[in-house]
């Protein structure tokens, strides 16, 4: 079947760190690929997402390119904001359309 | 435009107890999608709903758990008989078509449900 596999966090950086945190799936077929963020106290909102391979996604200042030979989504930011603190869910859609996630990774982001 | 809403945002009920739980989704929307977000088991699919089509019910873990759409809009989530485990934040997700597999989920705030 489908899975999402993410690093664990949480993972801890000082403001203007350079964040990735690694994502990698296994699928049949050609899935579309996302990255979700949850903000404390709120709901789950699409960050970006890449629908065939080698697309690139991107938003606020996060990118993530869709690797089909490594079967990888690792989002990146190059500078990180105390305001990015959150939880980042990747997550795939494949034939069937409901989406598998990942298990999260909380990022913390200090001043 | 407005997006998903959910209600109740809270829920505490007891064991055993029967639950429903509301979700608006976009206007526009065919498709409309319920998960579950737990501590032990992560974020989880439960239920998919196409337009007129049957619904695609592979993700819920039991018997008790059902849902309807009504009118191919509003959709209630029903728990029968409550336990322990289903304690979990219940998120209903929308879309506009759900054919495609480029389609994006919006999810609404969830439903925090606390079977004491």
């Amino acid at each position: 079947g489908n899975s999402v596999t993410q690093m664990e966090g949480p993972v801890t950086l000082s403001e203007e760190a350079f964040l990735t945190i690694n994502c990698t799936y296994t699928a049949t077929g050609y899935p579309s690929l996302f990255w979700y963020v949850q903000y404390p106290g709120e709901g789950l909102q699409l960050l970006l997402k890449a629908t065939k391979a080698d697309d690139k996604g991107s938003n606020k200042g996060f990118e993530a390119t869709y690797r089909k030979e490594t079967t990888s989504f690792h989002l990146e930011k190059g500078s990180v904001q105390v305001s990015d603190s959150a939880v980042y869910f990747c997550a795939l859609k494949a034939a069937g359309n409901k989406l598998t996630f990942g298990g999260g990774t909380r990022v913390l982001v200090k001043p | 435009g407005a997006g998903v809403s959910q209600s109740p945002s809270n829920k505490v009920t007891e064991k055993g107890k029967d639950v429903e739980l509301r979700c608006d989704p976009i206007s526009g929307h065919t498709a409309l999608y319920w998960y579950r977000q737990s501590l032990g088991q992560g974020l989880e699919f439960l239920i998919y709903f196409q337009g007129n089509s049957a619904p695609d019910k592979s993700g819920l873990p039991s018997d008790r758990f059902s849902a309807e759409r009504t009118g191919g809009s509003v959709s209630t989530l029903t728990i029968q008989r409550t336990q322990q485990e289903d304690s979990a934040v219940y998120l209903c997700a929308s879309s506009l078509v759900g054919l495609a597999s480029t389609d994006t989920q919006y999810f609404g705030p969830g439903t925090r449900l606390t079977v004491l």
